[in-house]
């Protein structure tokens, strides 16, 4: 299993453009997840998704769509870059529990983006 | 807002030294996660723990959590230099899970 990958590893933006971070796991889990994590700081959550149709909105969602169609792809678009979204960018899955309760979250090797 | 705050914000230890860990959060949870990122990498999982129960072990690594509180720790003991890393608490609650800042921890040969 590849588990979670991500790419790009590394991406530079022009501010006003647009892009797409890519996120798959092979591990059948429903629950999927974005983050930012800015230097010295912890992540925060940006988008979800339940399962394939269902994206919902976590702390940071500004300037920022997810879509889900399928259970193992789950995009995180940025519409227009803004040098506030220079960050790294984690994706996590997970299995669900019961009441949407989260189990162990496998994290993404990341995505360094600089907006200039 | 971060739900989740970690203290201390750093600590150095020697190795062989215990090294706790706390952290603090303000509403009502599911379950509460600690993870381990180190420098530049991704975050891997160390142990999750239910709203109902009180203390957990993996091998030198013991988490408690008191829900009366709002607070859970973690402690390494017998710390090595390659614990050396940052360690985040994760509180989940419906679905989103919201991280504190870490503790950036320091073990010294």
């Amino acid at each position: 299993n590849a588990g979670v990958t991500q790419t790009p590893k590394f991406q530079v933006l022009k501010t006003g453009q647009s892009m797409t971070l890519q996120c798959a796991q092979d591990m059948n889990h429903e629950y999927m997840s974005w983050y930012r994590q800015d230097p010295g700081m912890g992540l925060r959550l940006i988008h979800y998704s339940v399962g394939a149709g269902i994206t919902d909105q976590g702390e940071v969602p500004n300037g920022y769509n997810v879509s889900r169609s399928t259970t193992e792809d789950f995009p995180l678009r940025l519409l227009s870059a803004a040098p506030s979204q220079t960050s790294v960018y984690f994706c996590a899955s997970s299995w669900l529990g019961g009441g949407l309760d989260l189990e162990t979250q496998y994290f993404g090797p990341g995505t360094r983006l600089l907006v200039l | 807002s971060q739900q989740g705050e970690e203290d201390p914000q750093a600590l150095s230890i020697q190795e062989g030294e215990n090294a706790t860990m706390n952290c603090s959060y303000k509403t009502s949870i599911n379950n509460l996660q600690w993870y381990r990122q180190n420098s530049g990498r991704g975050l891997v999982h160390l142990i999750l723990i239910r709203s109902n129960e009180r203390e957990k072990h993996s091998g030198r690594l013991r988490v408690t959590l008191d829900t009366s509180k709002k607070s859970s720790s973690l402690l390494i003991t017998a710390s090595r230099a390659a614990d050396t890393a940052s360690y985040f608490c994760a509180t989940d609650s419906v679905g989103k899970s919201t991280f504190g800042d870490g503790t950036t921890l320091t073990v010294k040969p």
